[in-house]
């Protein structure tokens, strides 16, 4: 299995729908676990931290299944504005070794 | 507040010369990253330097040096650039290795 593993999408959505990106990864004792937004020709930013019982921001739902080992963003009513690249992001290390970034995967919101 | 500033913004070079990246942070943190990335590869860690005073190869560390010259400043090195080399760079810093990196806005480096 790799290290930590997205589907690439493109995810092609209409304005207003849900959409829902899974994260694999690769050691069951990872401890902490992020979501980065990167929007194109630019840094990657943090969206949200994921907490082991859930956490939400707004319209964003991050879940942590740790017996499954993988985590998932939900997004609800999908903005133009979140046409970007998600970046899934796990400490697989326990902070001994760098967090280990996804490839991401691509949304595209859609009028 | 700047948080992680990356200078030069913009380069391109000749095969075989040589240039360093600039990295500053000043937020205080332990840890510092170099990153490249192109094209359909995600991220991939170049170098990095958990606190002041060391450094440590990452995924990809052929063909660069990097040097921590104090806790806010991280700079990496192109000894004898390649066309390969050609990619955007991200620095990035953490408070330490488990928490959230924040990063610069990057450097396009084109190599001729």
């Amino acid at each position: 299995r790799k290290e930590v593993e997205q589907d690439p999408g493109p995810f092609n959505v209409p304005e207003g729908a849900t959409v829902a990106f899974n994260c694999t990864y690769s050691n069951s004792a990872s401890q902490s676990f992020f979501w980065y937004r990167q929007d194109c020709r630019k840094e990657p930013k943090l969206l949200m931290s994921v907490y082991s019982s859930g956490n939400e921001d707004g319209r964003f739902t991050a879940q942590l299944n740790r017996a499954s080992q993988y985590i998932s963003l939900l997004i609800r009513d999908s903005k133009l504005s979140d046409s970007a690249t998600y970046l899934c992001v796990v400490d697989l290390n326990s902070g001994n070794t760098p967090l280990v970034f996804g490839k991401g995967t691509r949304l595209s919101v859609i009028a | 507040n700047a948080g992680v500033t990356q200078t030069p913004k913009f380069q391109v070079l000749k095969t075989g010369q040589s240039m360093t990246l600039q990295c500053a942070q000043d937020m205080n943190h332990n840890s510092m990253y170099w990153y490249r990335q192109d094209p359909g590869m995600g991220l991939r860690l170049i170098y990095y330097s958990a606190s002041e005073g060391t450094t440590d190869k990452g995924e990809v560390p052929n063909g660069y040096n990097v040097s921590r010259l104090n806790k806010r400043e991280f700079s990496l090195r192109l000894e004898s650039a390649a066309p390969s080399q050609t990619s955007v760079y991200f620095c990035a810093s953490s408070d330490q290795g488990g928490q959230p990196q924040h990063f610069g806005d990057g450097t396009r480096l084109s190599i001729l």
